[in-house]
């Protein structure tokens, strides 16, 4: 079945350590985007890129970092320049079409906690 | 104040009642997003419109762009559709969305 992958489920990082979520979709869509999700806060969006070797920042993507080598593959480091980084992350990916709307599908997310 | 307000926040129903969550935008939108996150984190997308009335087994989405307001309608609900209900949308000339904090919504038996 086709879908996203994101890896690991749940994520535990030390004080100073960058640590990469894994981003994996096998729908062809070309564009993929990272949200973080706060409790009592609406998702906000990190990075996205529209097309392989491509990628713009998002709202808050401060201490963090993004690569686009693969049209499946978007994995997001978060940089130990990430003051806050415990949070709920999701991947998602849709067709993009400037001229009209498409659907984003969404993985199942990964939790990032510090210990 | 958020861009997507939605209400109510938290919202307690017994199996069978209707359900109805609702949603509100400030500005002119191209599109407005449905989704369900499962307690498991993992996000469905439910509907995606721009007008009029979608429909979807129990589910009813109903956008009025006039008044910049959506509703999400669930007609006999059951404790499977416990789930946090997101409304989304997408602003002209962009493919970014905008989220609301969501609805959690719970049914009992």
């Amino acid at each position: 079945d086709g879908g996203i992958t994101q890896s690991p489920k749940y994520l535990f990082r030390k004080e100073g350590q960058n640590v990469t979520l894994s981003c994996e979709q096998n729908l062809n869509h070309d564009a993929m985007y990272w949200y973080r999700q706060d409790p009592g806060q609406g998702l906000r969006l990190i990075y996205y890129s529209q097309i392989v070797n491509d990628f713009q920042k998002g709202d808050i993507a401060e201490g963090y970092s993004v690569s686009r080598e693969k049209k499946e593959s978007f994995p997001l480091t978060v940089t130990s320049a990430q003051k806050n980084p415990t949070a709920f992350y999701l991947c998602a990916s849709s067709r993009f079409d400037i001229n009209s709307n498409q659907p984003q599908h969404f993985g199942d997310g990964t939790r990032l906690s510090i210990l | 104040k958020n861009e997507v307000e939605q209400s109510p926040q938290n919202l307690t129903a017994q199996e069978g009642e209707f359900i109805t969550i609702n949603c509100s935008y400030s500005v002119g939108i191209s599109a407005l997003h449905w989704l369900q996150q499962h307690p498991g984190g993992g996000i469905v997308s439910l509907f995606m419109l721009s007008s009029g009335k979608k429909k979807h087994g129990r589910l009813i989405a109903t956008i009025n762009i006039q008044e910049k307001h959506s509703s999400l309608h669930i007609t006999a609900s059951h404790p499977r559709d416990s789930a946090v209900y997101i409304c989304a949308v997408r602003y002209e000339n962009t493919d970014k969305l905008i989220f609301g904090t969501g609805t959690r919504l719970q049914v009992f038996p």
